[in-house]
């Protein structure tokens, strides 16, 4: 089973600045990774897939790099819809799909 | 719009059995992968079991042999058939649209979207 981890467990960074999420893979994923939000009590979005790609119909503020078993997500200027917990995802070999254990983005 | 709409969360008895079912709706859902994620209270996502186009199907450890998952292409329903109910079976049960199926394997296997998902509590 591949593990994937995820740092830092909770992020403070003000509004208008920059978040850096890290996701590390146990083994190599290739570009097999997503990352979604999640807001409470909604159901996780999409944001990125293949590692660098943005989902349909998300800001171009939200970015992602990385391949084999480093990945980061960038948020380049939070704005306060930002504010929510993100989660990384590896596809590349499964069963299981596995997940971080998410990153809590909240407003310093 | 693609849209997945799952129902048949209740409150079980550890032992009870359980089935929940997602209709998708704005997609040609014979077409791509399904899979069921849950969400204990207060924590992450974990994958539960998915299933190709076809019907291959594919288990957590922690639910095989106790979950069952299957689909109807004709009526555009993903199913969860859970039996032997465990406390941490307690969750947040999501279904959410995966990958393709190329020369037999599933390619692409993000989800999008997820539906909103149905609550399964299970205590006596």
């Amino acid at each position: 089973e591949i593990v994937m981890t995820q740092s830092p467990a909770t992020l403070s960074v003000s509004p208008g600045e920059r978040a850096t999420l890290s996701c590390r893979a146990s083994q190599s994923v290739n570009n097999n990774l997503a990352w979604y939000q999640q807001k409470p009590g909604q159901a996780p979005r999409l944001l990125i897939y293949d590692a660098s790609t943005r989902a349909t119909g998300i800001p171009a503020r939200f970015s992602g790099s990385g391949s084999a078993t480093e990945f980061t997500l960038t948020i380049s200027s939070l704005q306060s819809e930002d504010f929510a917990v993100y989660y990384c995802q590896q596809y590349n070999n499964w069963p299981p799909i596995t997940f971080g254990q998410g990153t809590r983005l909240e407003i310093k | 719009e693609v849209q997945l709409l799952e129902s048949g969360g209740d409150l079980v008895q550890p032992g009870g059995s359980l089935r929940l079912s997602c209709v998708a709706s704005g997609f040609s859902f014979s077409s791509y992968a399904m899979s069921w994620v849950r969400q204990a209270p207060g924590k992450g996502l974990e994958w539960v079991s998915g299933i190709s186009a076809g019907g291959t199907t594919y288990y957590a450890d922690s639910v095989k042999g106790r979950f069952t998952i299957s689909r109807d292409n004709s009526r555009n329903t993903l199913n969860l058939q859970m039996n032997g109910l465990r406390a941490e079976d307690t969750a947040v049960y999501h279904c959410a649209k995966g990958g393709v199926t190329i020369f037999g394997v599933i390619k692409n296997n993000w989800f999008d979207p997820w539906g909103q998902g149905t609550l399964v509590t299970v205590s006596s």
